[in-house]
């Protein structure tokens, strides 16, 4: 398997929502990943963990909270959200010592917050 | 900082030509990677090509091709015999060595393949 399923493909939430993005990979890769993408622009990354525990947070508000249940799973928990937080998530994954063998990416989940 | 440069917001090629997309880099570290991801409108980001900056031979994929000029701080991606498949927008990345997980993206350039 040598993919990163994120789930849902699409999410539209009310700004009083709470929800949760998921990412999920079966590759044995201990470095995880979100990214926030606006159109047209390069992914920002927002927060990695590396062997399920918070190694970066890129001063991303409080209204986004990252959570890693295991070393497959990372998940992405919303409340309170803005409009301009309307976004493409990405998430990834990577061996922790990098290398030259770059990210693997899921294929993102749209955001419209309303 | 490091910072990437894509100097080309957009570029258009015909069908079986070839195109080459430009990228320059900013560092002061001589551990680092490079690499190559390209986009399509499914939303997914792909590794093409990817470079380490001790190696001076140029990294090369099937039709995908670098021209690594290190003291340029240069990392140009070369597209041989254009598939209509290959239009989507292609980011240039960097990544210093270590367990430094940070990838630093350039801007992107967007491709068009006409048929």
């Amino acid at each position: 398997d040598t993919e990163v399923t994120q789930t849902p493909k699409h999410l539209v939430m009310g700004m009083t929502n709470k929800k949760s993005l998921k990412c999920e990979q079966h590759m044995g890769h201990r470095a995880m990943y979100w990214y926030k993408q606006k159109a047209k622009k390069p992914p920002e990354l927002m927060f990695v963990y590396s062997y399920e525990k918070l190694s970066i947070n890129e001063s991303v508000p409080s209204r986004f909270s990252p959570e890693c249940p295991n070393s497959s799973l990372l998940n992405l928990h919303l409340h309170a959200l803005q409009p301009e937080d309307s976004a493409l998530y990405l998430c990834a994954s990577s061996q922790v010592y990098l290398g030259t063998y770059g990210y693997t990416f899921g294929s993102g989940t749209r955001l419209t917050v309303v | 900082a490091q910072t990437v440069t894509q100097s080309q917001p957009e570029m258009s090629v015909q069908e079986a030509e070839t195109v080459t997309l430009s990228c320059t880099y900013d560092t002061s570290e001589s551990d680092y990677y490079l690499f190559w991801y390209k986009q399509p409108p499914s939303r997914q980001m792909i590794l093409v090509i990817r470079q380490e900056a001790y190696k001076q031979q140029n990294a090369t994929e099937n039709r995908f091709s670098v021209n690594f000029q290190k003291a340029a701080k240069s990392f140009s991606l070369k597209i041989s015999d254009s598939q209509l498949g290959d239009a989507a927008m292609y980011f240039c990345a960097y990544k210093r060595g270590g367990s430094n997980y940070k990838l630093t993206f350039g801007k992107g350039t967007l491709l068009t393949v006409n048929p």
